[in-house]
């Protein structure tokens, strides 16, 4: 059984600060990883994938991956009261066409 | 623009009842997913298909199924409906290696 786990939180941070959300996964053979973010009531989009070992930087958000640890994550700087959502962790064990495994999500709550 | 459609977007229906949820892509893509949502479930992967005449059954398949004669659609069809069905289905397609899923808006499906 492939598992996805994420804290379901709520994670609460204050406007500007830095949102640290973490995932980790049971396939030692994972190759793949993703971040989706998911607004109330809206279907999820992506934010951001990674592959190889370190760190991915995409604007105001920076992906990490630690294969041997098995544990990616996703750092939002400036947070802001918009970026208020559930992340949703996703992995796909092979780099061909197998389905996401998905984690139940993090709820991010971004005070002003 | 390409897209991904589901319909319909609201459904109530009564307990016994066979419904059928619409998903259209206009990405091209092989590959095309059926999720649910659930409070406390996250994503949970109900059927797949990779190509047309081709289907797979995920973790929660039971009581549901898909057929794909074609590479824009892939209905998804409860048999009999039943309350434990009550769900936001999600619809996803992604191109080869998987890179980004894009998903649909999500019928939110209730069975009373």
């Amino acid at each position: 059984q492939k598992e996805v786990e994420q804290n379901s939180g709520p994670l609460s941070v204050p406007e500007g600060a830095i949102a640290s959300l973490n995932c980790t996964y049971s396939d030692r053979g994972s190759q793949s990883f993703f971040w989706y973010r998911q607004y109330s009531g809206k279907s999820p989009e992506l934010i951001m994938f990674i592959y190889s070992n370190g760190d991915k930087e995409d604007g105001r958000f920076t992906a990490q991956l630690n294969k041997a640890s098995q544990y990616v994550s996703l750092l939002i700087r400036d947070s802001q009261p918009s970026d208020s959502a559930t992340y949703l962790c996703a992995v796909n064990v092979n780099s061909g066409n197998t389905p996401l495994v998905f984690g139940k999500g993090t709820r991010l709550s971004v005070i002003a | 623009d390409a897209e991904i459609t589901q319909s319909p977007r609201h459904k109530i229906t009564e307990t016994g009842r066979q419904v059928t949820l619409a998903c259209h892509q206009t990405w091209n893509h092989n590959n095309m997913f059926w999720y649910r949502q659930d409070l406390g479930h996250g994503l949970r992967l109900i059927h797949y298909s990779y190509g047309v005449q081709d289907t797979n059954k995920g973790e929660v398949s039971d009581g549901y199924s898909v057929s794909r004669s074609n590479t824009e659609d892939l209905p998804l069809t409860l048999e009999s409906a039943a309350s434990s069905q009550t769900s936001v289905y999600f619809c996803a397609s992604t191109g080869q290696g998987n890179t980004e899923a894009f998903f649909g808006q999500g019928t939110r499906l209730t069975v009373v």
